[in-house]
């Protein structure tokens, strides 16, 4: 079973500053996802990473895919206390199932 | 589109007592899935569904939990009997049968939370 480790666990930051948060594997991702989950919601998608050395982004958001697919970053530019949530890495298996990792729950202060 | 539905929001119980969880999924989406989200971790896969049979759940304990989704619609997950250690939010979550898992994501319901006393 493929482990996924989220870092770092906890994040509290003030508005405005930038954030990075990271997700590495034991093994090679076949591909890789990330979610932002809300208090009382489910996980939302913000994006899928597939390639070796992507990078994707979305607004103040940027993905990035290792080279070796074998670890992820999520940079947060400017961050806002509407990014507060926990964010969550999860690989894409054969069988159609996602495995998470832990998360990294972000609170960005006003 | 609607989303996946799911209730009740919370549930409150006494161990040994039993507990179900329903879960509508959006539709069309053959793939249903549930996940066991304990506090201050990601969410852990116990049973798979494609149509109305499993395909996996082998991470499901099968000594107290059951579910099921007749007609490929709709599905229950239900507990019997509680343990405190199952205190947890329950994710329904469901996908198109299409492709393989990165040309789409899972659409998750909002859960369910339960807590056993």
């Amino acid at each position: 079973t493929q482990l996924l480790e989220q870092s770092p666990q906890f994040l509290s930051i003030q508005e405005g500053e930038n954030l990075t948060v990271y997700c590495n594997s034991s093994s090679v991702f076949s591909s890789l996802q990330w979610y932002r989950q809300e208090p009382g919601e489910g996980p939302v998608l913000l994006v899928t990473v597939v390639t070796g050395g992507e990078v994707k982004k979305l607004k103040r958001l940027t993905f990035q895919f290792g080279d070796a697919r074998k670890d992820s970053s999520l940079h947060i530019t400017a961050a806002q206390p509407g990014d507060t949530g926990l964010y969550l890495c999860a690989e894409g298996g054969s069988a159609r199932q996602l495995t998470f990792g832990s998360g990294t729950q972000l609170t960005v202060l006003p | 589109e609607a989303g996946v539905a799911q209730s009740p929001r919370y549930k409150i119980i006494e161990k040994r007592q039993s507990v179900a969880f329903w879960c509508n999924p959006i539709s069309g989406h053959a793939t249903l899935y549930w996940y066991q989200q304990i506090l201050g971790q990601g969410p852990k896969l116990l049973i798979q569904f494609q149509n109305n049979g499993v395909v996996d759940d082998s991470q499901l304990p099968k000594d107290r939990f059951s579910a099921e989704r007749l007609k490929g619609v709709d599905s229950t997950l239900k507990i019997q009997p509680a343990k405190l250690e199952d205190s947890a939010v329950y994710l329904c979550a469901s996908s198109l049968v299409r492709g393989p898992t990165y040309l789409y994501g899972y659409t998750f319901g909002s859960g369910t939370r339960l807590t056993v006393v």
